[in-house]
């Protein structure tokens, strides 16, 4: 089982302010990474999947970046908007198959109108 | 198409009972998973398929079973329910374009168990 830590656990920002947040997991073995946005009372709704190192990706205003060596994603949110308000989370697989997976807890955001 | 759906959406039992929940998939997706969620923690592995026919047990199994006869059910037995098993329950199917798994999460079970 993989230690995935997600940081910081909460924050709130004022509507027009970005934002970033960091997923850490263990480097050696790494094999893909997910981040997910999860809205209160629904299901978490898959945002990237990345899998190289130095691997950029984007969607609109939120972006994310890997670093497979070091162990770290980083997600963006540009311009935050309350909608944004969700908790965003990482899970991280290792190599050796499906059940490999480790979900962080998350981080909680709430942007202020 | 419905993605992923899952039943009931709330349930309580007492100590003992056992119950079935219930997970399916229109995706023609091959995998299959039960995560569990929990206050302060992620949402950790209960039990996964690959396929119709083969499941495995992933980092939590104990209490439940699982089995898998068709590509679009997956459910999720508890045999004899444990105030430890009240949780939030989320399905999941995932396929495995490009190399690496696409997951989608069905809307979830809250189960107290008293």
């Amino acid at each position: 089982i993989l230690n995935v830590e997600q940081s910081p656990q909460s924050l709130h920002v004022q509507e027009g302010d970005s934002t970033n947040f960091t997923c850490s997991f263990p480097s050696s073995n790494f094999y893909a990474l997910h981040w997910y946005r999860w809205e209160t009372a629904k299901s978490p709704e898959a945002l990237f999947v990345m899998t190289l190192n130095g691997d950029e990706k984007k969607k609109g205003r939120i972006s994310a970046t890997l670093n497979t060596k070091e162990g770290y994603s980083y997600l963006y949110i540009k311009g935050s908007q309350p909608e944004d308000s969700a908790t965003y989370l990482c899970a991280a697989w290792a190599s050796g198959g499906y059940q490999k997976v480790t979900f962080g807890t998350g981080t909680k955001l709430q942007v202020i109108p | 198409n419905a993605g992923v759906t899952q039943t009931p959406k709330f349930q309580v039992l007492k100590t003992g009972q056992s119950m079935t929940l219930q997970c399916a998939q229109d995706m023609n997706h091959e995998y299959m998973s039960w995560y569990r969620q929990d206050p302060g923690m992620g949402l950790r592995l209960i039990h996964y398929s690959v396929g119709a026919g083969i499941t495995d047990q992933g980092e939590v199994p104990n209490g439940y079973n699982v089995s898998r006869s068709t590509t679009e059910d997956f459910p999720l037995r508890l045999l004899s329910a444990a105030p430890s098993q009240t949780s939030v329950y989320f399905c999941a199917s995932s396929y495995f374009p490009r190399g690496t798994y696409e997951q989608y999460f069905g809307p979830g079970t809250r189960l107290t168990v008293t």
